[in-house]
């Protein structure tokens, strides 16, 4: 079975710096997808950064950046220039994938991160 | 992307009464969508996978009598607490997948049952 382990329950980070929220995983799967979801107190799940787990490449969405280390099964997310709407919960996720078929989404507990002026 | 809506965004009943959830998928036919529960500062827990035309699949643990799932159309799914209990007190999300190979989900904003 899939594990998804977010050991950072709680951060937080002043404004315009820069922090990094950290997920490892556990899978006998070979292809996957990787998801950081972000939701604000309004409650509303959005998705913030995805990775194929065939693509060496790391994602990067404007201030979003993962390190997806497929060895280590490890994938963190890094939110540069950190603005106060960055404060959210964040919930990395993972789904796996097999001959055009995916499977259900499996999220770890969350990191409450807080951007501070 | 798809814009999923939830009504209604909160909702309070007496024990022992049932209430109906609707999850809309306002601009996408999904054929599958699937319905989360949330505890307070907890993470997001499958309960089911709503299938248009077709019974719902249950997680293991989620009572199929107690939380009943109906998907008629390609637009709508409900969840339906029946007989409603404080325990039952949480955060329903629901969420659809389009289809395309992303994997991404759509989520609705949720809906906070609280059961007196």
């Amino acid at each position: 079975a899939q594990t998804v382990t977010q050991s950072q329950p709680e951060m937080s980070v002043q404004e315009a710096e820069t922090v990094t929220l950290s997920c490892t995983y556990d899978t006998s799967e070979n292809n996957y997808y990787l998801f950081w979801y972000k939701q604000p107190p309004s409650r509303q799940m959005i998705l913030v950064i995805r990775q194929e787990a065939y693509k060496q490449q790391n994602a990067t969405e404007n201030r979003f950046s993962v390190n997806f280390q497929k060895a280590a099964k490890s994938f963190s997310l890094k939110i540069s220039d950190s603005q106060l709407g960055d404060t959210a919960m964040y919930f990395c996720a993972f789904m796996f994938s097999y001959g055009g078929s995916q499977g259900n989404l499996i999220f770890g507990k969350g990191t409450k991160l807080s951007v501070k002026p | 992307g798809a814009v999923v809506s939830q009504h209604p965004s909160r909702v309070i009943c007496k024990s022992g009464t049932s209430v109906k959830i609707e999850c809309r998928s306002l601009d996408f036919q999904a054929t599958t969508m699937f319905w989360y529960r949330q505890f307070p500062k907890q993470s997001l827990m499958l309960m089911a996978t709503s299938n248009e035309g077709s019974k719902a699949t249950y997680e293991q643990g989620v009572e199929k009598d107690k939380f009943l799932i109906n998907h008629a159309s390609l637009t709508l799914s409900t969840l339906t607490v029946t007989s409603a209990h404080p325990e039952d007190s949480s955060f329903y999300i629901c969420s659809v997948r389009t289809g395309t190979n992303t994997g991404e989900l759509f989520f609705g904003e949720g809906s906070r049952l609280t059961v007196l």
